[in-house]
C-alpha cells in the first residue's frame, strides 16, 4: 500500500524555526517533493529530495532519510506569509500511478507576531 | 522561467453547461497533468498526458474530457457536471512524465457547479 502521513496542522512564531515531518510507506521510492501551497492558489514547488541528506535553499531546507521512510521541511526565520499549508509528495515507481506524484494531506502552518 | 498558465481562473456554470478549461505551458514540458483539489484536501491526480498521449486516466467519470491538441496546450472539457464537482482545477507540467522531472503546477480554475 502506499501511505504518507504529515501533521494536520502546526503554530509557530515570527522569526523562529519549524520543523515539518513526513513519514512515508511506499511500494517503491523515486524522490520526495515539498510544496507551498497559500490558501486559494497552487501548490509552489520548494525541494526535491532523492539520496539521503539535507538539501539547503536559502531559508528552506528539506531532508530525507530512505531507510527511515522520512524526510522534514525546515523553515528558518519564519515570516508572515510562511502561514500555507506544506505538501510532502512521494514519486512511486511501482504505485497505482506509474510513477507520478503521491501527496500527503498536507500540514496547515499558522505563523504568529 | 517556470510558468504554467491556466484559464478561466474562475468559473461558475449550471449542470446543463458545457464548457472548457486551457492550459498552457512554453518550458518545453513533455508531460501534462490534470488535478481536482476540494478545499483543505491534498490533490487528486485525473489525468496524466505523455508526449500528447493519454497516458493516465484515475477512474475519472466521462462528464470530464481531456484533449491535448499540442505539447504546449491542455484542455478539459466539461459536461453535464454534478456540484459535487465544484473544486479548484490545477494543471501541472513536466519534464517527463513518471519517473523524472518536477511538476510545476498553474494557478488552478475554480469551478463551481449550480
Amino acid at each position: 500500500g502506499q501511505n504518507i502521513d504529515q501533521p494536520t496542522e502546526m503554530t509557530a512564531t515570527e522569526g523562529a524555526i519549524v520543523q515539518i515531518n513526513c513519514t512515508y510507506q511506499t511500494s517503491g521510492f523515486n524522490g520526495l517533493f515539498w510544496y507551498q501551497q497559500h490558501a486559494g492558489e497552487a501548490p509552489t514547488f520548494l525541494s526535491y529530495n532523492v539520496l539521503d541528506g539535507l538539501e539547503e535553499k536559502g531559508r528552506f531546507s528539506s531532508f530525507l532519510s530512505r531507510s527511515k521512510g522520512y524526510s522534514y521541511l525546515l523553515l528558518k526565520e519564519l515570516q508572515m506569509k510562511d502561514s500555507a499549508s506544506y505538501l510532502c509528495a512521494v514519486r512511486d515507481p511501482y504505485g497505482g500511478s506509474q510513477g507520478n506524484l503521491i501527496f500527503g494531506k498536507g500540514t496547515k502552518l499558522s505563523v504568529k507576531p | 522561467d517556470t510558468e504554467v498558465t491556466q484559464t478561466p481562473k474562475h468559473l461558475v456554470m449550471g449542470m446543463t453547461n458545457k464548457k472548457s478549461l486551457k492550459c498552457e505551458q512554453h518550458m518545453g514540458h513533455r508531460a501534462m497533468y490534470w488535478y481536482k483539489q476540494k478545499a483543505k484536501k491534498p490533490p487528486e491526480l485525473m489525468f496524466v498526458y505523455s508526449y500528447e498521449k493519454l497516458s493516465i486516466n484515475e477512474s475519472v467519470p466521462s462528464r470530464f474530457s481531456p484533449e491535448c491538441p499540442n505539447s504546449s496546450l491542455l484542455n478539459l472539457h466539461l459536461h453535464a457536471l454534478q456540484p459535487e464537482d465544484s473544486a479548484l482545477y490545477l494543471c501541472a507540467s513536466s519534464q517527463e512524465s513518471g519517473v523524472y522531472g518536477t511538476q510545476y503546477f498553474g494557478p488552478g480554475t475554480r469551478l463551481l457547479v449550480l
